[in-house]
């Protein structure tokens, strides 16, 4: 069944640019979800189905999905940003919803 | 306001049960898709199961498949998980969350606050 990979973690310094990629065979023919979590707080939902933002979630936060990688860009980093990220997809053929394994976002 | 509250954790000794419950407000429950996502100490989010609510469609992941159930009670607006034959690594926090809409491949948006799961001898 489809696997999503996510690097364990990654650094950008304030004001930057971060990108955290999930991969996955053919991930682009998927719809990809992703989420923010914070210490001791449920997920929130900041991407779905690829690039749609959610009411409330900041103009920072897009996303973009093709080939083997679907990309979650968070511009302009703040330190409230610090968090977890999922990625996540139905996978019809299992059907089976699937989880990337998470990428810690640190603010330097 | 949609809320999801969720009830029935707690410490359940290997090879037990226990039913979680999901309470939900201030959407129509039938609209949408249910969920429940665990999550083990220190681990990342790992999926339960699915439940279509209006056509009672349900969804496993093979590590509970055979063990746990979920149904849903649209008289009562509650999501239930029942699980059985319990072991240590189903250990976690246990979020009901609700889908965008009734379909499974879209995003999940409400969560509950979750509630803990404990299997120990």
């Amino acid at each position: 069944s489809l696997v999503l990979t996510q690097p364990p973690s990654v650094s950008v310094a304030p004001g930057k640019t971060a990108r955290i990629t999930c991969g996955g065979d053919d991930i682009g023919s998927y719809s990809v979800h992703w989420y923010q979590q914070k210490p001791g707080q449920a997920p929130v939902l900041v991407i779905y189905y690829d690039s749609g933002r959610p009411s409330g979630i900041s103009e920072r936060f897009s996303g973009s999905n093709s080939g083997s990688t679907a990309t979650l860009t968070i511009s302009g980093v703040e330190a409230g940003d610090e968090a977890d990220y999922y990625c996540q997809v139905w996978d019809s053929s299992s059907l089976h919803v699937v989880f990337g394994g998470g990428t810690k976002l640190t603010v330097l | 306001e949609e809320q999801l509250l969720e009830s029935g954790g707690g410490l359940v000794q290997p090879g037990g049960s226990l039913r979680l419950s999901c309470a939900v407000s201030g959407f129509t429950f039938t609209n949408y898709a249910m969920n429940w996502v665990r999550q083990a100490p220190g681990r990342g989010l790992e999926w339960v199961s699915s439940f279509t609510v209006s056509g009672g469609n349900t969804y496993y992941s093979d590590s509970v498949k055979g063990r746990f159930t979920i149904s849903g009670d649209k008289s009562k607006l509650t999501l239930h998980l029942q699980m059985n034959s319990l072991r240590a690594d189903d250990t976690a926090v246990y979020y009901c969350v609700q889908s965008r809409s009734k379909f499974l491949n879209d995003a999940f948006d409400i969560w509950g606050q979750g509630t803990m799961v404990t299997v120990s001898s």
